[in-house]
């Protein structure tokens, strides 16, 4: 079956680097993606890995894939206070589907 | 680019009328729309597909003559929840995929529906 998880809370203090985990079960997906959520809003798309890499670097974020383990994470280098917000990751299967399954989402804290 | 728009942000209506929300893809077609549903502090949980020029397609327990959609242009798609009541209370959120794209789906800011 389908599910996504993901711990619910993780809070960082500011400038340090926040590691957010996802893990799945279907291995059939053929993207990951991460999407930000703020307070009242729709989501942003972040970034998103195809499921035939291991990594994926853009900018401040670093997205890692362990297909094997069924692991995503999602490393924010240099937190700030505007990274505060819901972190979800997502899987997505194409061939005419395209479905996303999200999981429950992280909510980052960053204090001072 | 890949701007989604949804119409009305915030709606408060009351019981047994049927409530209209917009989704539009602003600077691409798309060709697949989908309609979320998120309960408070709680994930995103697809309520429907819908595609261009064809019948929607619900999720398991999701009630069409409930949630009616059409996806009458390559740019808008609309959900109408009939009938609401108070359960029907809840963040709604549209997200597109580009006709030229692969896989990747760009949200809307989403809905608050309030039914009284």
């Amino acid at each position: 079956g389908e599910d996504v998880e993901q711990s619910l809370f993780l809070s960082v203090r500011e400038g340090d680097s926040s590691v957010i985990n996802c893990t799945y079960t279907d291995s059939s997906s053929t993207y990951l993606y991460w999407y930000k959520q703020e307070p009242g809003a729709g989501l942003q798309l972040l970034t998103y890995i195809f499921s035939n890499m291991d990594m994926k670097q853009d900018q401040r974020l670093t997205v890692l894939l362990n297909k094997k383990d069924k692991h995503l994470s999602l490393r924010i280098a240099d937190t700030q206070t505007g990274d505060s917000a819901i972190y979800f990751c997502a899987e997505g299967f194409s061939g005419g589907y395209n479905k996303l399954i999200f999981g429950a989402g992280t909510r980052l804290a960053v204090h001072p | 680019g890949a701007v989604v728009s949804q119409h009305p942000s915030r709606v408060i209506c009351k019981s047994g009328t049927s409530v209209k929300i917009e989704c539009r893809s602003l600077d691409f077609q798309a060709t697949t729309m989908f309609w979320y549903r998120q309960f408070p502090k709680k994930s995103l949980m697809l309520m429907a597909t819908s595609n261009e020029g064809s019948k929607a397609t619900y999720e398991q327990g999701v009630e069409k003559d409930k949630f009616l959609i059409n996806h009458a242009s390559l740019t808008l798609s609309t959900l109408t929840v009939t009938s609401a009541h108070p359960e029907d209370s809840s963040f709604y959120i549209c997200s597109a995929r580009a006709t030229s794209s692969t896989d990747t789906q760009y949200f809307g800011p989403g809905t608050r529906l309030t039914v009284l």
